[in-house]
């Protein structure tokens, strides 16, 4: 039973550069949600997909966004990269009961994002 | 804005002990609570959710949750080194996390 894959594991870009990560949810899940967890702080979630559309949405600026695709895989893009921008994404899959499902969501191992 | 509150720690215990680990949330609204253990380097493991007030024990875990105090807690029996790790506490359906309680269990 494969669990949710990301890649690459990990990147190094400069400022100004755009960077495309990529997640395959967990076998059977249907929904993906992306974090953002900065060196010592929790994850701070930037948005969910499911049946391709983005159904909710953190507080982050519009130069993250994303596309979930029919076999339900992933990406999250970040354009014109900020120093502030380095950090371990997480993508999270589960599978989707309504916009207030209670199902737990399950990690991927993260790509580590660095910027010089 | 809704905010989850951890101690960071570290909270140290001695191996066999029982680790207690807590958390407050500012939405009182939530409905869903995990607890997620985060080895350095890794990325986070769902080890415990709980829906409802009272308690929901898993083997050498048990989480608390008292709705009318916005509170949640761990407790970890007989703590083993390998149980040394962050452990985040999340809330709501798109997880709003803790920044994490280090944990330390020493042999």
């Amino acid at each position: 039973d494969a669990g949710v894959t990301q890649s690459p594991t990990h990147l190094i870009k400069t400022r100004g550069q755009q960077v495309t990560l990529r997640c395959s949810p967990k076998s059977g899940h249907d929904t993906v949600s992306w974090y953002q967890q900065a060196l010592g702080q929790g994850p701070q979630f930037i948005f969910q997909y499911y049946e391709e559309e983005e159904r909710q949405r953190g507080n982050f600026p519009d130069r993250f966004s994303g596309h979930q695709f029919p076999n339900y895989s992933s990406e999250l893009n970040v354009n014109a990269l900020l120093l502030g921008d380095s950090a371990l994404y997480l993508c999270a899959s589960s599978f989707w009961q309504g916009p207030d499902s209670n199902q737990p969501q399950h990690f991927g191992d993260g790509t580590r994002l660095s910027i010089l | 804005q809704k905010e989850v509150e951890q101690n960071s720690g570290p909270l140290s215990v001695p191996e066999g002990a029982i680790a207690s680990l807590n958390c407050t949330y500012s939405d009182r609204g939530s409905q869903s609570f995990f607890w997620y253990r985060q080895y350095s380097g890794k990325s986070p493991e769902l080890i415990m959710s709980i829906y409802s007030n009272g308690d929901q024990e898993d083997g050498r875990f048990t989480a608390q949750l008292n709705k009318a105090s916005q509170y949640v807690s761990l407790l970890i029996r007989d703590s083993q080194p390998s149980d040394s790790a962050t452990y985040l506490c999340a809330v709501t359906v798109t997880l709003v996390f803790g920044a994490g309680t280090i944990l330390r269990v020493k042999s």
